[in-house]
């Protein structure tokens, strides 16, 4: 079965430290991937996207991920976090073919500490 | 542009009482829709999702159901709540027919405690 695993359900980190959350699925010859974020009591924002082409992509606010089909993994990046990036991240794929539906990871917490 | 609206967004209901979360997109035509609930401490689960009016897919078995009366409006029903039915609410949609269609948008959200 298609799966998304986060292995991390927690990360803290103090602030201005660099910080990876990882995303890894299960393999199939195409896929898209995303990373949403979640804040306190809000829906789902979405922060950046791979659907083809360039495998780093990057957010506005300093996040990066980089589509590595051979690890089958879209881990999160960001070199120097800020208290306001505490929130629940999710990893997200869909595979072609899937009616265009999405596969969540369980979410990683980020916890920014001053 | 397109925006999505979703409400209530807090609901408080008692067990056995009958549920209503609506549904609404704007600026598109022809999104496909989706239902998809977070559990407490859990990731989301889809629910629902349609490609068009009148059109449901369930995901999985449970006590709740969904509509599509128009075009741009999606609702998701319980007649009779369990407690296993509380959880936070997400209704997203998918712009089809254009080279951004593969990108889900999510609205804010319904909370909803079964007591």
């Amino acid at each position: 079965a298609q799966s998304v695993t986060q292995l991390d359900s927690q990360v803290p980190v103090f602030e201005e430290a660099p910080v990876e959350l990882r995303c890894n699925y299960s393999s199939s010859v195409s896929v898209y991937l995303f990373w949403y974020v979640q804040y306190p009591n809000q829906g789902l924002q979405l922060l950046l996207k791979y659907l083809s082409g360039s495998t780093l992509v990057e957010s506005i606010n300093g996040f990066e991920a980089e589509f590595n089909k051979s690890q089958t993994s879209f881990h999160l990046r960001k070199p120097s976090v800020h208290i306001s990036d505490t929130a629940e991240y999710f990893c997200a794929v869909m595979y072609g073919g899937s009616s265009y539906k999405l596969i969540f990871g369980s979410g990683t917490r980020l916890l920014v500490r001053p | 542009s397109q925006t999505i609206h979703q409400w209530p967004a807090t609901l408080v209901q008692p067990v056995g009482s009958p549920l209503s979360l609506e549904c609404t997109v704007e600026g598109t035509s022809n999104p496909n829709l989706y239902w998809y609930r977070q559990a407490a401490g859990r990731g989301l689960q889809l629910l629902f999702y349609s490609v068009g009016i009148g059109q449901i897919s369930s995901e999985v078995p449970q006590n709740l159901s969904a509509s599509r009366p128009q075009d741009r409006q999606f609702i998701l029903s319980s007649k009779k709540l369990l407690l296993s039915d509380s959880g936070f609410y997400l209704c997203a949609w998918r712009e089809t027919g254009t080279s951004s269609g593969n990108t889900i948008y999510f609205g804010e959200g319904s909370w909803l405690t079964v007591v």
